[in-house]
């Protein structure tokens, strides 16, 4: 079975501090797809990043980072210098092979104080 | 990018009715696309899969004859809960997977259902 864990529920920051959001996944597929996504507060889902099991690399984009790290089980996302638009919950989530049946965590709600 | 929409955005009903949702990939062809249900402060649980022209797939849990799920075409597929019961007010997101070689899946803005 797959799972996600997110075990931070709710961070709250100070614009301009830097957060990380915890994502730690079980599958025992071999081939499998990591996702971040941001929910703000109108619902829609914005995707961030889409990571393969076979791409370790991290990622930046802008303020965005992702860590991918097999050995751990993990697949973490850090935003620099936080913004008040940042402020929204955010989702890691865990599809296989063909990108069906994709099992979300529960979330981390983000508040970015000015 | 590709698009998909969903009909209505919003919609309330009263106890008992049917309220029927559409999920439309706009630019692509999605013979999979998936249903799931959010509550409040919670998490996204993916309720069914829906493949075009074949019975959709449900979770466990899960009730198919309250949850109707038609997929008639590779655009288009529909979520109908019957006798809606307060306990039905979500907000219900499907999502298109891309029938092409990348198997992407996009998701639609969601549906917030309220019963009353």
């Amino acid at each position: 079975a797959q799972k996600v864990t997110q075990a931070q529920t709710e961070i709250s920051v100070v614009e301009k501090e830097d957060v990380t959001l915890d994502c730690v996944y079980e599958t025992r597929d071999t081939t499998y797809y990591l996702f971040w996504y941001k929910q703000p507060p109108s619902g829609e889902l914005v995707f961030l990043i889409r990571r393969n099991s076979f791409d370790e690399q991290n990622e930046i984009s802008g303020r965005y980072s992702w860590n991918f790290q097999k050995s751990t089980s993990s697949f973490n996302f850090t935003i620099t210098a936080s913004q008040v638009v940042d402020s929204a919950v955010y989702f890691c989530a865990l599809s296989g092979w063909n990108n069906n049946d994709m099992r979300f965590g529960a979330g981390t709600r983000l508040t970015v104080k000015p | 990018g590709a698009v998909v929409s969903q009909h209505p955005s919003r919609v309330i009903c009263k106890s008992g009715t049917s309220v029927k949702i559409e999920c439309r990939s706009l630019d692509f062809q999605a013979t999979t696309m998936f249903w799931y249900r959010q509550f409040p402060k919670q998490s996204l649980m993916l309720m069914a899969t829906s493949n075009e022209g074949s019975k959709a797939t449900y979770e466990q849990g899960v009730e198919k004859d309250k949850f109707l799920i038609n997929h008639a075409s590779l655009t288009l597929s529909t979520l109908t809960v019957t006798s809606a019961h307060p306990e039905d007010s979500s907000f219900y997101i499907c999502s298109a997977r891309d029938s092409g070689q990348t198997y992407e899946q996009y998701f639609g803005p969601g549906t917030r259902l309220t019963v009353t």
